[in-house]
């Protein structure tokens, strides 16, 4: 089992949708983050978290540390929010190495 | 501000060559860290450079390694490359090893035939 899990894996929604992407992890973490990947591979930083909900236009993202799971959510989808969006958490330690989930594959459609 | 730098953006190299990849940290970034992303998955942590000294290390074998120079600035080395090491390599810098703020560069496609 790996250590964060995305769900869903694919998803295909029509433009204007409200769009939820759940993270859910099994270690302890300093932080989690959300991040964006298109195709080509650049990832962009779109949250870090460590409590609560923070929002960015029309992206929101909340965590409960106590469930230890987070979500992405996006308002008014469009299709240029079609990307791969990656849930990672940072466990602490001497590197605070990133642990990635799979990802979730976001296409929305005009 | 200059954000992270990777080159080349895409490489085809042949089993058992070797292979360096550059990347340059954003600027006030004393810290870069690697990662290995098979297509289909999420990124792997390969291993982390913070001020010329490897920081921590990932489940990567010896043939894997790196250096970071004094403009902190960093190479990833893989030798004897195998099939398997065909990737996306990302690159992420941080302020420093234990920031949680990372920028990551566009990364490099490497593939082996």
């Amino acid at each position: 089992k790996n250590e964060v899990e995305q769900s869903p894996q694919n998803l295909t929604a029509q433009e204007g949708e409200f769009i939820t992407i759940n993270c859910s992890y099994s270690v302890g973490i300093s932080a989690l983050h959300w991040l964006q990947q298109h195709p080509g591979g650049g990832i962009v930083s779109l949250f870090m978290l460590s409590s609560g909900k923070k929002k960015h236009g029309r992206l929101i993202a909340t965590i409960n540390i106590q469930e230890k799971h987070s979500s992405l959510h996006i308002t008014a989808s469009h299709p240029r929010d079609s990307a791969v969006y990656i849930c990672a958490v940072s466990g602490g330690g001497a590197t605070n190495k990133l642990i990635f989930g799979t990802g979730t594959l976001l296409a929305v459609q005009p | 501000e200059t954000g992270v730098t990777q080159s080349p953006t895409h490489l085809i190299k042949t089993r058992g060559q070797q292979v360096t990849l550059r990347c340059s940290s954003q600027s006030g970034h004393n810290t870069v860290s690697w990662y290995q992303q098979a297509l289909g998955q999420g990124p792997q942590f390969i291993f982390q450079y913070y001020r010329e000294e490897e920081n921590g290390r990932g489940n990567f074998p010896p043939r894997f390694s790196g250096l970071q120079f004094p403009n902190y600035s960093s190479e990833l080395n893989v030798n004897a490359l195998e099939l398997d090491d065909s990737a996306l390599y990302l690159c992420a810098s941080s302020l420093n090893p234990t920031g949680y703020g990372y920028t990551f560069g566009s990364g490099t496609r490497l593939t082996v035939v």
